[in-house]
């Protein structure tokens, strides 16, 4: 089987873009749609984004995502990043990636 | 549009069966469309896929899971079911209902509210 990698945390400042990675380990990133996850603390995980880059009603343009075939990765983009963003954002593939918290200062 | 929502103890002893269950509103659980599964967090960490179940009762299970799981479907109740034996203190987490959108394990949406069991004596 196969892992998902994230960094474990970054920080941007309101109104900065951030980029949050997700690494596969083996097999390659395209061969499974890769969904990313927002989760406030004693919440839920809510989808911001689903099948590599689509964005459900009500999620902000300010996300998106894509994957990138030569470094078999995904990558969820925040731009224009709000108080209200700080977040534990998880890649899925299948399998979870480990979680990465976003902090906004 | 689907809501999903987990009940059950809370808290379970050592060694027992944890068993919970998730009701279906706003659809049918014998939709065709959908698959049902289940979902854990232990406090602090990342997020595991338990397994799921079809409505025909057909289940798959996270192979480092599947001795002690167990994933039932009741259509009349429009509930499915969780039962994990031997539960140990590793056992302790938020675990989730969810709709899998992708096949049986991949975009789930959308998710119960969570429901925190406590394995302790």
């Amino acid at each position: 089987n196969f892992m998902l990698t994230q960094p474990h945390s970054v920080s941007e400042s309101p109104g900065k873009t951030v980029t949050i990675s997700c690494t596969r380990s083996s097999g390659s990133i395209a061969s499974n749609y890769v969904q990313w996850y927002q989760q406030r603390p004693g919440s839920a995980p809510t989808t911001v984004i689903y099948e590599d880059n689509q964005r459900p009603s009500g999620v902000p343009d300010r996300f998106s995502g894509s994957i990138d075939s030569s470094s078999n990765s995904a990558s969820l983009t925040i731009s224009g990043l709000k108080t209200e963003d700080e977040a534990d954002y998880y890649c899925q593939s299948g399998v979870f990636g480990g979680g990465t918290k976003l902090t906004v200062l | 549009q689907l809501q999903l929502q987990e009940s059950g103890p809370g808290l379970v002893k050592p060694s027992e069966t944890l068993s919970l269950t998730c009701t279906v509103s706003g659809g049918s659980i014998s939709s065709s469309s959908y698959y049902w599964g289940w979902i854990r967090q232990p406090p602090g960490k990342g997020l595991e896929w338990i397994g799921s179940i079809y409505y025909s009762g057909s289940t798959y299970y996270n192979p480092s899971l599947k001795s002690r799981v167990t994933i039932s479907v009741d259509t009349s109740k429009n509930q499915f079911s969780l039962k994990l034996s031997s539960v140990t203190a590793a056992d302790t987490a938020v675990y989730y209902c969810a709709t899998p959108r992708d096949g049986i394990d991949n975009w789930f949406d959308p998710w119960g509210q969570g429901t925190l069991v406590t394995v302790s004596s």
